[in-house]
């Protein structure tokens, strides 16, 4: 019983294009976030959502809009892509904003712009 | 602007010895400090966390140690194992600096049987 998952798993697209990816949780935790991983591995946080709300928007294009329809969801939406979106993305969970108990993530999305 | 460092080449150690890993920091404050496991396509998996008031934490084969005076944390796997080997991130978090949780690079363990 998968704890957070994403999906689609991998995701090739061209330039332009506009794709979403899904993520959620049935951990019952409060916050969830997005994280891009990039070619050199760094993790950087992206988005985070407690309880449905945006906490924090880290200096992401805007043509990125993060949805959460209930707290157990965080979907990503991206318009426009650019070759520089490729990356894997990471969907995470946390019991509370700043609780200490550790992220559970998902698997990750690859996505491939072309 | 801040900075976590890990050693980016990998580690190579031979079964049964113990691997030590090292993450610095820069410019940061943590009040704790997170380590995690990364296997090949996979998410990162969580190990330990330590306060920034506690010098050592142990987990079963896993102890990692916290100097807050060095801007450094260790960690160690004792009795390493084959199925040990993957990438392992840091990850100091500050308090209530929610927007400021980075995860270092990590580095890569390697222990051949």
């Amino acid at each position: 019983d998968t704890a957070v998952s994403q999906t689609p798993k991998y995701l090739v697209t061209q330039m332009g294009n506009d794709k979403s990816i899904k993520c959620e949780q049935n951990l019952g935790h409060d916050t969830m976030y997005w994280y891009k991983q990039d070619s050199k591995k760094f993790l950087k946080i992206m988005f985070s959502y407690n309880n449905k709300e945006l906490i924090i928007n880290e200096t992401v294009p805007n043509r990125f809009s993060p949805k959460s329809p209930d707290k157990a969801h965080l979907n990503l939406h991206i318009n426009s892509l650019e070759l520089g979106d490729s990356a894997v993305y990471f969907c995470a969970s946390s019991r509370t904003l700043g609780q200490v108990d550790g992220y559970t993530f998902g698997s990750g999305t690859r996505l491939t712009v072309v | 602007s801040q900075k976590i460092e890990q050693n980016s080449e990998a580690l190579n150690i031979q079964e049964g010895k113990t691997a030590t890993l090292t993450c610095n920091y820069t410019n940061y404050s943590p009040a704790y400090l997170q380590w995690y496991r990364q296997d090949p396509g996979r998410g990162p998996v969580f190990l330990l966390l330590i306060r920034e008031n506690e010098k050592e934490k142990r987990k079963e084969r896993l102890k990692v140690t916290f100097d807050t005076t060095l801007k450094q944390s260790l960690f160690h796997i004792t009795a390493s194992q084959p199925a040990d080997s993957a990438t392992y991130l840091c990850a100091p978090e500050e308090r209530y600096n929610f927007n400021k949780f980075y995860f270092g690079s990590g580095t890569k363990l390697n222990v051949k049987p």
